[in-house]
């Protein structure tokens, strides 16, 4: 079935450097991947999401391309800020079926100043 | 306007227990996820609606779960005789209808936070 795998962290960084979230998928078919973005104390949010290959998805300066011959849909962000602390999902729908979306396990992101 | 909501935030029962679980999707969405967030699994699926009915109830990790909606909009989550392996936070999703070629975005609640003791 289908399956993300992300790299787990924790992850710690200090503010400014350049961060890199690796993320890797097993799908049939042509799915759709996301980010979700879980900050302290509040529900997930979408932060990007590409439909296709070769697509990127960016917002609050974060970006990933879709790469369809790595199978990978890595985030980035040039420049972090304490403010991006939090925990980072990758995760997969498949169109057709139930739609759902497969997550992959987290990633705990924390910026010290 | 009013995103999802989920009550209660916080839940603490004894095991054995019986509980209910409430999602109230965003007005207008034909579909609605249900998901639990543990430790140890991390973010699962469990169930997806599509108007009232499930066609897809997959995630559902035991006969003790069950899951109902209503009237195309709240859904209720039911979890007989808990145990403590439930303790999770269960999140709440919906998504809006007409469907493209591309995947239409599913927006969450807070989730309730369950507690087995």
């Amino acid at each position: 079935g289908d399956s993300v795998t992300q790299m787990e962290g924790p992850v710690t960084l200090s503010e400014e450097a350049f961060l890199t979230i690796n993320c890797t998928y097993t799908a049939t078919g042509y799915p759709s991947l996301f980010w979700y973005v879980q900050y302290p104390g509040e529900g997930l949010q979408l932060l990007l999401k590409a439909t296709k290959a070769d697509d990127k998805g960016s917002n609050k300066g974060f970006e990933a391309t879709y790469r369809k011959e790595t199978t990978s849909f890595h985030l980035e962000k040039g420049s972090v800020q304490v403010s991006d602390s939090a925990v980072y999902f990758c995760a997969l729908g498949s169109q057709g079926g139930s739609e759902k979306l497969v997550f992959g396990k987290g990633t705990k992101l924390t910026v010290n100043p | 306007g009013a995103g999802v909501s989920q009550s209660p935030s916080n839940k603490v029962t004894e095991k054995g227990k019986d509980v209910e679980l409430r999602c109230d999707p965003i007005s207008g969405h034909t579909a609605l996820y249900w998901y639990r967030q543990s430790l140890g699994q991390g973010l699962e699926f469990l169930i997806y609606f599509q108007g009232n009915s499930a066609p897809d109830k997959s995630g559902l990790p035991s006969d003790r779960f069950s899951a109902e909606r209503t009237g195309g909009s709240v859904s209720t989550l039911t979890i007989q005789r808990t145990q403590q392996e439930d303790s999770a936070v269960y999140l709440c999703a919906s998504s809006p209808p007409g469907r493209t070629f591309t995947y239409n975005e599913q927006f969450f609640g807070p989730g309730t936070r369950l507690t087995v003791l």
